[in-house]
Order: structure tokens, then C-alpha cells, then sequence
């Protein structure tokens, strides 16, 4: 059973360009959350989603970002027009329902730091 | 909002020798968890511990503890007999019950393990 597969690692952006951050959680998990770690800093949680629904994007910056999971393939988190201050590691993980974090273990990706130049 | 405070952005450590990781963390909720995450160089996110708030026996899992004291809020985390591998960055972590998903973390303790 594959962990929880992030890519890619590593994405370098230019100012101005878009990014595309991949999801794909482990198998039998249909619940998934974005969280960016700044430099420095411990992760801040971003948007919560289930199969074809946003739960809760409260941590989402209002503009430039969006998440997406669709029922076929992986969650997507996408940044528009990337500015330097977007520079972060952005991890993913999954739990195989709501509960997950309470009584079954959630896991994490091995997360994607992107690099705006 | 609830906040975890990790006042030590550093710690050295022997091999073989037990270091202690303080957090704190502030919250008005009577019903929580508590983590403690490793992230070594690799970036993986490991959970390393985690403690129920009403549950008052301290979770141990093989030779990391924790010191769970509810009142004071502190929440620290024990490495016995430290090893290299432990060297990593060390993440507490908080969730209400009432908000299940959603992880509070401090901004970490680097772990250097010396030879």
C-alpha cells in the first residue's frame, strides 16, 4: 500500500507563472489536506476536501490559490501568478474518513517545496 | 485560535543520552489531542506520539515519552537513549476534538544527534 505520493519533490517557478501541486492519497482515503510550511516555520493548514467537494479552505489565501479533488486522479492544489512569498514546502495528507485524525492515523506526503525565482 | 509554542529552536544530543523537548500550547477547549511529528531530512511527516487530553497516564511509544500536564498546558516530549536516526526536526502539534481535521503545529526543535 503506497504511502501518500506528492510530486513533484521540488518546482521552480518563475514570478508570474503558475503552479500545480499533486495529491494523491493512499489508497481507500478520500479525505484530503493541504498544509505550507514557510521557512522557519512549523505547517499551517490550508483546505480540507473530500472527493468533489471543498470542506473548508479557511487557510487558503483568498486570491491566486485554489484546491481541487476530483473523483478520478489527485487533489490539485494550483497557485496562480506566483510571487516569491509563495516559496514554501506544501505537504498533503489523508485519512480514510473525517475521524481520521482522532482515532486512525492520518498520513503525510513527503510534501513539494516550490521556489519562486 | 489555538496556539503551540516550541521554545527551542535547538537541542544537542549524545548518543545514547535522553533529551527533553518543551511545548506549550494555549487553547479554551477541554477535549483535545497532542502530537509530536518528526520531519527528518527526507521532509516526511512521521507521527512520533500522540496523547488524548483526557486521558491523564503520560503515551509512550518505545523510547520517546511524553510529559502531559494538563493545567500547566505543557506538553514535552522525551528521547531515551538517542540514537543518530532521531536527528530530525521535531513538530508539536494540537486539535481540538471539536475541529477534527485541522492541525495547530509550533515551529519546531531541530535535533542534532552527536556521535
Amino acid at each position: 500500500n503506497a504511502g501518500v505520493m506528492q510530486n513533484p519533490r521540488h518546482l521552480v517557478r518563475r514570478r508570474g507563472q503558475e503552479a500545480r501541486l499533486r495529491c494523491s492519497p493512499m489508497k481507500g482515503h478520500s479525505h484530503v489536506y493541504w498544509y505550507r510550511q514557510l521557512p522557519e516555520e512549523g505547517l499551517k493548514f490550508m483546505v480540507y476536501l473530500q472527493k468533489e467537494n471543498i470542506i473548508d479552505e479557511s487557510g487558503m489565501p483568498k486570491e491566486r490559490f485554489s484546491a481541487e479533488f476530483p473523483k478520478e486522479g489527485p487533489s490539485i492544489l494550483r497557485i496562480q501568478q506566483v510571487v516569491r512569498g509563495d516559496s514554501a514546502a506544501y505537504f498533503c495528507a489523508s485519512s480514510p474518513n473525517r475521524q481520521g485524525w482522532g482515532n486512525t492515523e492520518a498520513f503525510f506526503g513527503q510534501g513539494t517545496r516550490l521556489t519562486v525565482v | 485560535a489555538q496556539t503551540v509554542t516550541q521554545s527551542q529552536p535547538e537541542m544537542s544530543v549524545q548518543e545514547a543520552e535522553t533529551v527533553t523537548l518543551s511545548c506549550t500550547y494555549d487553547t479554551s477547549e477541554s477535549d483535545y489531542y497532542l502530537f509530536w511529528y518528526k520531519q527528518p531530512p527526507s521532509r516526511q511527516m512521521i507521527l512520533v506520539i500522540r496523547q488524548e487530553a483526557y486521558k491523564q497516564q503520560n503515551a509512550t511509544e518505545n523510547r520517546f515519552s511524553v510529559n502531559f500536564q494538563k493545567a500547566a498546558k505543557s506538553f514535552s516530549l522525551k528521547i531515551s537513549d538517542s540514537q543518530l536516526g532521531d536527528a530530525a526536526m521535531y513538530f508539536c502539534a494540537y486539535r481540538a476534538r471539536s475541529n477534527d481535521y485541522k492541525l495547530s503545529f509550533g515551529a519546531g526543535t531541530t535535533v542534532t544527534v552527536r556521535a
